[in-house]
């Protein structure tokens, strides 16, 4: 199985500041048909379900704002939250869906500082 | 609007049987694939399989093959997760989501069943 390794395993950032979020793969998750890295990233709220945020490692789902950024490639990708805003207050999760079975990262606790 | 509505809390003893469903609705059912997610308290998110409504092909994870069986009825566009003999270590918060093809991220997920196995 892909083993996926966020860090940190939680972040305090002041509000209207950057918060940063990185993802690592245990081996690429470049997905060679289309030459897209099969990665997503998921927002938890507290007794919510995951929310997507990001797929193909870079592109916003619909309705999301544009202060969520994805970026990266082949083992290596980043969150960044442009400027930290209360309501994102969360956990965050990567997802590799290159590979069966699709695996996520352990999670980042993100609060306001 | 897509959604997917799942049934409710469930609270059962070590060995009991439990059948929990996902309902989808605002889209072709059958066209997408649905995948169970186990979240245990406090932690993260682990992927059990998958479903295609459409022709029952399913895929599950080594980790939960042979635990849990996983089966839908495009009919009533309800997909379900069985056990057939629950364990304590099977207590968590089961959630289904939507997927369009097998490799793809999950971009509808349900609002969560969480299941308790306690004697």
């Amino acid at each position: 199985d892909i083993v996926m390794t966020q860090s940190p395993d939680s972040l305090a950032v002041s509000l209207g500041e950057r918060a940063t979020i990185s993802c690592k793969s245990s081996q690429s998750v470049l997905f060679s048909s289309n030459n897209k890295n099969s990665l997503a990233w998921y927002q938890q709220k507290p007794g919510q379900p995951p929310k997507l945020l990001i797929y193909w490692a870079s592109i916003r789902e619909s309705g999301v704002p544009d202060r969520f950024i994805g970026s990266g490639s082949g083992t290596d990708f980043t969150l960044t939250i442009s400027s930290l805003q209360a309501e994102d207050v969360a956990a965050y999760f990567c997802q590799q869906y290159n590979t069966s079975p699709p695996t996520f990262g352990q999670g980042t606790k993100l609060e306001i500082k | 609007e897509m959604q997917l509505v799942q049934s409710g809390a469930a609270v059962k003893k070590p060995g009991e049987s439990l059948k929990i469903s996902c309902k989808g609705s605002g889209y072709r059912f059958d066209n997408y694939w649905i995948s169970w997610v186990r979240q245990m308290p406090g932690k993260g998110l682990q992927w059990m399989g998958s479903i295609y409504p459409g022709d029952s092909e399913t895929r599950h994870s080594p980790s939960f093959q042979g635990q849990v069986t996983i089966s839908a009825d495009k009919s009533i566009d309800t997909a379900y997760l069985q056990w057939h003999s629950l364990k304590a270590s099977d207590t968590g918060t089961y959630y289904c989501a939507r997927h369009v093809v097998i490799r793809s991220a999950f971009d509808t997920w349900g609002q969560g069943t969480m299941v308790t196995v306690s004697s």
